[in-house]
């Protein structure tokens, strides 16, 4: 079974602050993928970045940044200089490497940039 | 950029009533979803959809539920009696696989209420 666990629910910061979400997942492929999703209000699932369990490089796009270690399955997600249109549900979602591809998703943390 | 398309974007059902939920997938995806996501909780996996049947479907996916691909593009999902607890946000998606990986696109979404 695969599981995907964000312990935070909420997080509020003021603009221009850092965020960083944490995911824990488990799961008993050895190879597998970890992904983000964005969720703004308009409520749409807007696709961040996709890791392979292979690959433990982290990686920045811009404002966000993504810590992948294996060793503590954990894929956090950082924000740096967050902005109001940061706003939105963030969602982890982990699927297998093969056969359908099917997600499992976190619960997602909620997290609101206040100006 | 190619997207997932879905109408309608909402919806508004009586209990009992049949619904059918349209979405193109992107042209050259050969994976294609639905998920729900009931308001305030986590987006949950229905079913897969690859090479025109189903590979795998999760336990909400009951008799009452049912997928289609008429055609070469349109992947459809039919409630045939809906419920109160229908009433959700229903995400189709699509993905191909490549030598990069396998990433999931969604679509923006279908509001279902059934009152």
């Amino acid at each position: 079974a695969q599981k995907v666990t964000q312990a935070q629910t909420e997080i509020s910061v003021v603009e221009k602050e850092d965020v960083t979400l944490d995911c824990v997942y488990e799961t008993r492929d050895t190879t597998y993928y970890l992904f983000w999703y964005k969720q703004p209000p308009s409520g749409e699932l807007v696709f961040l970045i996709r890791r392979n369990s292979f690959d433990e490089q982290n990686e920045i796009s811009g404002r966000y940044s993504w810590n992948f270690q294996k060793s503590t399955s954990s894929f956090n997600f950082t924000i740096t200089a967050s902005q109001v249109v940061d706003s939105a549900v963030y969602f982890c979602a982990l699927s297998r490497w093969g056969g359908d591809y099917k997600l499992s998703f976190g619960a997602g943390t909620t997290v609101t940039v206040r100006a | 950029e190619p997207e997932v398309t879905q109408t309608p974007s909402h919806q508004v059902t009586q209990m009992g009533q049949e619904v059918i939920l349209r979405c193109v997938p992107i042209s050259n995806h050969l994976y294609f979803y639905w998920y729900r996501q009931i308001l305030g909780q986590k987006v949950e996996f229905l079913v897969s959809f690859y090479n025109n049947e189903i590979s795998e479907k999760s336990e909400i996916f009951d008799d009452q539920f049912s997928v289609e691909r008429p055609d070469g593009s349109n992947f459809t999902l039919k409630i045939r009696s809906t419920k109160l607890e229908d009433s959700a946000m229903y995400f189709c998606a699509s993905s191909v696989s490549t030598e990069s990986g396998n990433t999931i696109y969604f679509g923006e979404g279908s509001w279902l209420t059934v009152v």
